[in-house]
């Protein structure tokens, strides 16, 4: 059983393009959240989506950032005209659903913006 | 709103010492508690979980931690540590929903 994967994992991007990155939740696995860990910073939530569905959008920023979680494929983080703070690494993590459910978490993208 | 913090942001020890990695979280009512590993370059791996029950809770890799509601922590330790066991901790709490609410984390390092 594959664990949670991401890709791409590491992205540049100069100022002002676009960023996406991209993550399959383990089998079985329904619920999909994203985490985003500034250097020397612990993990921020950014946003909880279930299949078609945004959860919980508390974390993400107000603008040009996204996340979508399609019926087929995988769950997209996207990051319009990237700014030199968008620099960090972003995580993904997956869950079966209950609320004491372990979150498992993918390698991460890290996104470096120039 | 719910906060997590790790007093210690690094954390030197010899090998075979034990080690004591402190994490206090703020919340009034009933949470769930979890300590992940990070080791360099990869993402987030599950040490343990307090969901209820037994206040001590045992983990992988030799870990365990107590959860003391009165004093609202959940301190992490193991009796003997070993160099693979340099990465960085973090503490995390859920409340309600599912988000986790992460410390900003204790890098461990292991001294020979």
């Amino acid at each position: 059983n594959a664990g949670v994967m991401q890709n791409p994992r590491h992205l540049v991007r100069r100022r002002g393009q676009e960023a996406r990155l991209r993550c399959s939740p383990m089998k079985g696995h329904s619920h999909v959240y994203w985490y985003r860990q500034l250097p020397e910073e612990g993990l921020k939530f950014m946003v909880y989506l279930q299949k078609e569905n945004i959860i919980d959008e508390s974390g993400m920023p107000k603008e040009r950032f996204s996340a979508e979680f399609p019926k087929e494929g995988p769950s997209i983080l996207r990051i319009q005209q990237v700014v030199r703070g968008d620099s960090a690494a972003y995580f993904c993590a997956s869950s079966p659903g209950l609320a004491r459910d372990e979150q498992f978490f993918g390698p991460g993208t890290r996104l470096t913006v120039l | 709103a719910q906060s997590v913090t790790q007093l210690d942001s690094q954390v030197p020890v010899f090998e075979e010492a034990p080690v004591e990695l402190r994490c206090n979280y703020s919340s009034s009512v009933s949470v769930y508690l979890f300590w992940y590993v990070q080791y360099p370059n990869q993402g987030l791996q599950l040490l343990l979980k307090y969901l209820s029950g037994s206040t001590l809770v045992k983990g992988i890799n030799g870990f365990e931690a107590e959860f003391n509601k009165s004093q609202t922590s959940f301190h992490l330790r193991k009796p003997s540590v070993h160099i693979s066991d340099t990465a960085e901790y973090f503490c995390a709490v859920r409340e309600y929903g599912n988000k986790l609410v992460f410390g900003a984390g204790t890098i461990l390092r292991v001294k020979s």
